[in-house]
């Protein structure tokens, strides 16, 4: 009963291809984020979206492009893809109400290997 | 902007011995939220613990427990009984929460290796 899912779990791929990481929430949160995870561990913000809409982006270039159909899915698209965006991609939710608002809960995440 | 420090990057302890981990952090906010992730080798990143700033009691989660300084900016994670599963990398992290449900900013982790 996976609350926060993402596909696929690893990803290889060449320079300069499109690829897309899908994320799913079945617990009903309104935000989703995406972090991203680089080779140091260090865990950066991308993307937060609020019902559908876009609140944050942390100047991400414009390669990468965020799609949310539902609040219960945000997709991540990444164009043209260079070696440097080989890192783990991780998918989160939270819900700003409740007696665990705040609290982001978060995909078993995606790494991205670009060769 | 909030930063997040964590001043040591690995850490060990013996099995059944008791480790706390060290977090500060910098913000001007007056409402928010601090959490403990923890990361194994699975990569999974597991909430441990949470804690709103304007409780004073600290949060405990069975073994895991934190001292949480208001003044000093500090939230260290105290893990007692320390066992082999533990092992892991420990990342601090803040949330802003005024105006809802902001991003966490992350510390860099302290990675702690449980030895028997």
């Amino acid at each position: 009963d996976t609350a926060v899912s993402q596909t696929p779990k690893y990803l290889v791929t060449q320079m300069g291809n499109d690829k897309s990481i899908k994320c799913e929430q079945n617990l009903g949160h309104d935000t989703m984020y995406w972090y991203k995870q680089d080779s140091k561990k260090f865990l950066k913000i991308m993307f937060s979206y609020n019902n559908k809409e876009l609140i944050i982006n942390e100047t991400v270039p414009n390669r990468f492009s965020p799609k949310s159909p539902d609040k219960a899915h945000l997709n991540l698209h990444i164009n043209s893809l260079e070696l440097g965006d080989s890192a783990v991609y991780f998918c989160a939710s939270s819900q700003l109400t409740g007696p665990r608002g705040e609290t982001q809960y978060f995909g078993p995440g995606t790494r991205l290997l670009v060769l | 902007a909030q930063t997040v420090t964590q001043s040591q990057p690995e850490m060990s302890v013996q099995e059944a011995e008791t480790v706390t981990l060290s977090c500060t952090y910098d913000t001007s906010e007056s409402n928010y939220y601090l959490f403990w992730y923890k990361q194994p080798p699975s990569r999974q990143m597991i909430l441990v613990i949470r804690q709103e700033a304007y409780k004073q009691q600290n949060a405990t989660e069975n073994r895991f427990s934190v001292n949480f300084q208001k003044a000093a900016k500090s939230f260290s994670l105290k893990i007692s009984d320390s066992q082999l599963g533990d092992t892991a990398m420990y990342f601090c992290a803040f949330g802003a929460g005024n105006s809802g449900n902001t991003p966490l900013v992350f510390g860099k982790g302290t990675r702690l290796s449980v030895i028997a």
